[in-house]
């Protein structure tokens, strides 16, 4: 799998939008950027993926490059909750193994 | 839908007992299911892959003799750790995968893990 590259920390301002990069410079043409995230003391949670065009889901957005070597994970509107360490992760999908970076512990204030 | 519970979520035991984990999926069939440990304030790590009906694939350096992991059936998992010393203590976390159907993204569901204390 290829490897990613994540800031280890960022903050935001609660109700503004939480832009996460992430690069994956070694990225495969069958690859597909996972984001998942994890809340203190809980299992992590999936939440978007894409290949090469840009996503959306009731979570959130997922903007990749052209050249398809980094990624920015967008919570348009972040809240409190949203606090947790997020991860992004580069594999085939349906390939069994997640391997987890440090990823970036952003933190929502107030 | 794709809940995956374990059980218990926090365990104490001594030294030199051994400690079972269970991880269940509610609410489909899991073909596969993965244990991974994580210490505080790192990222986690995968310990095992196991499919249902046969032998787990452990990642290098997790000993399998001490970390046993049984997949009875579709939708369970045991993860026992044998003879637990202090430095067992982690927090223990399965995720589990489905078919990838046309209603599938590939991604894997997490339990919420299990606080492991050896004293």
């Amino acid at each position: 799998d290829a490897k990613t590259t994540q800031p280890p920390s960022m903050d935001c301002a609660e109700g503004r939008a939480a832009n996460l990069p992430c690069n994956h410079s070694t990225i495969s043409g069958n690859e597909y950027v996972y984001w998942y995230r994890q809340i203190h003391s809980q299992g992590p949670q999936y939440i978007i993926h894409g290949l090469k065009n840009n996503e959306t889901n009731e979570m959130a957005s997922l903007i990749i490059t052209e050249d398809r070597k980094s990624s920015t994970l967008i919570l348009p509107h972040a809240t409190l909750r949203d606090t947790a360490v997020y991860y992004c992760i580069v594999l085939i999908q349906g390939a069994q193994k997640l391997v987890f970076g440090q990823g970036t512990r952003l933190t929502i204030n107030p | 839908g794709a809940v995956v519970s374990q059980h218990p979520s926090r365990v104490i035991c001594k030294s030199g007992t051994s400690v079972k984990i269970e991880c269940r999926s509610l609410d489909f069939q899991a073909t596969t299911m993965f244990w991974y440990r994580q210490f505080p304030k790192k990222s986690l790590m995968l310990m095992a892959t196991s499919n249902e009906g046969s032998k787990a694939t452990y990642e290098q350096g997790v000993e399998k003799d001490k970390f046993l992991i049984n997949h009875a059936s579709l939708t369970l998992s045991t993860l026992t750790v044998t003879s637990a010393h202090p430095e067992d203590s982690s927090f223990y976390i399965c995720s589990a995968t489905r078919v990838l159907g046309a209603a599938d993204r590939g991604e894997q569901y997490f339990g919420p893990g299990t606080r492991l204390t050896v004293t």
